[in-house]
């Protein structure tokens, strides 16, 4: 069963460095999502992405965030100068159609000291 | 707005016990509801789903009906095991284009032996 992957499955960065996560969506999916979930907090959405745009974006994300499809796989986040509340597992996922399921990855914990 | 409450955790049960776990939900228009299930160490797994009232979705021996008028979507299971243990996650999708999913905070479940 196809399923969405994301690398990697941990990072850890100094406080101000940049990071990229990394998502594969499932193939034929056209929507594509990050949420981040803050321990023993709920998951938030931060970005939605549709036809190389983002189609809606929570106030999480901020001008240190960024989202880019780079090639006909691959779905990143980039933080650009991390922060120590950046610490969280972020969640990738999509989606087929306008009604179709979401489909989550197991996600990327990533700590910021 | 658009906003899930659920019940708060942790919940402790028997195995073979009756579980419930409750779910109402804010939102304009008709959303579609969802249950999320994460296993420990994993990422978030669709368990249930419903899209309009009345229906009532099911998987894995979970049951949750979506209430109109009461705006529930309360997740029950007849005999729980010892591999249901994770955290259940009740989530809207507002009826609107690459919609994003609005999670409530989640509840843990333990089963004893």
């Amino acid at each position: 069963e196809p399923e969405v992957t994301q690398t990697p499955s941990h990072q850890v960065t100094q406080m101000g460095q940049e990071v990229i996560l990394r998502c594969v969506p499932i193939s034929n999916h056209l929507y594509f999502y990050w949420y981040r979930q803050i321990l023993g907090q709920k998951v938030e959405f931060l970005v939605s992405f549709y036809n190389n745009e983002i189609s809606e974006k929570s106030e999480i994300f901020d001008d240190q965030f960024s989202v880019e499809r780079p090639d006909g796989s691959n779905f990143t986040l980039k933080i650009r100068s991390t922060k120590l509340e950046d610490s969280a597992m972020y969640f990738c996922a999509s989606r087929q159609g306008e009604q179709e399921t979401q489909y989550f990855g197991p996600g990327t914990r990533l700590l910021v000291l | 707005g658009n906003s899930v409450t659920q019940m708060e955790g942790p919940v402790t049960l028997s195995e073979e016990a009756f579980l419930t776990i409750n779910c109402t939900y804010t939102a304009t228009g008709y959303p579609s509801l969802f249950w999320y299930v994460q296993y420990p160490g994993e990422g978030l797994q669709l368990l249930l789903k419903a899209t309009k009232a009345d229906d009532k979705g099911s998987n894995k021996g979970f049951e949750a009906t979506y209430r109109k008028e009461t705006t529930s979507f309360h997740l029950e299971k007849g005999s729980v095991q010892v591999s249901d243990s994770a955290v259940y996650f009740c989530a809207l999708s507002p009826y609107s284009s690459a919609s994003k999913i609005i999670f409530g905070s989640g509840t843990r479940l333990s089963i004893r032996p």
